[in-house]
């Protein structure tokens, strides 16, 4: 079974513009959600989502988004980029997620540069 | 809001040799689960153990075992006989029971050397 994907692996962008990154949860996954992962801050919780609908936020910017498609694929925008919006940022996937829990599966990350 | 604190930046062991890694954590409530995570270089993270809050017994995975201490809020990894391969960063992570969601609440990691 593949694992989680996620795509672009890495991508520069400059400050101002904007970006979204993908994420392939395991087949049959139905949970995703996304962790911002600095040097400074550590791993820090974005979001999670669940049979389409955004289950949880983590306390960033409104310009931070997601979302969930009906195949249980994820995206994630950024718009409006700051130098602080480089970092790693990794996807993990689980069955189902919500009760006693799941293995969560983590997805190789993207790197995001901001210049 | 629940915190993870890991004290150790770095940690260094001999292979063959037993290390422990620290983690404490602060919640109010009474159930939830604790995982520690293994993040290789440039490698994706897995799960190494996890810790139900309700079972008193130290949940222990081959080399890998945990001391659970729930009212000193303590939850330690120890790593038995270990290997070039376990070399990593190590996150101790924090899931509520409660609200139905998948939140993972990390500490800062604990990067672990294996000297041969």
């Amino acid at each position: 079974k593949a694992g989680v994907t996620q795509t672009p692996r890495y991508l520069i962008k400059t400050r101002g513009q904007q970006v979204t990154l993908s994420c392939s949860p395991i087949s049959g996954h139905r949970s995703v959600s996304w962790y911002q992962q600095t040097p400074g801050q550590g791993l820090q919780f974005l979001f999670e989502y669940f049979s389409e609908t955004q289950r949880n936020k983590g306390n960033f910017p409104g310009r931070f988004s997601g979302r969930q498609f009906s195949n249980s694929r994820s995206e994630m925008n950024v718009s409006t980029l700051e130098l602080g919006d480089s970092a790693l940022y990794l996807c993990a996937s689980s069955l189902e997620g919500g009760g006693a829990p799941d293995t969560q599966y983590f997805g190789p990350g993207t790197r995001l540069t901001v210049l | 809001a629940q915190t993870v604190t890991q004290s150790q930046p770095e940690m260094s062991v001999q292979e063959a040799e037993t290390v422990t890694l620290s983690c404490t954590y602060d919640t109010s409530e009474s159930d939830y689960y604790l995982f520690w995570y293994k993040q290789p270089p440039s490698r994706q993270m897995i799960l190494v153990i996890r810790q139900e809050a309700y079972k008193q017994q130290n949940a222990t995975e081959n080399r890998f075992s945990v001391n659970f201490q729930k009212a000193a809020k303590s939850f330690s990894l120890k790593i038995s006989d270990s290997q070039l391969g376990d070399a990593a960063m190590y996150f101790c992570a924090y899931r509520s029971s409660q609200g139905g969601s998948e939140k993972l609440v990390f500490g800062k990691g604990t990067k672990l050397t294996v000297n041969p």
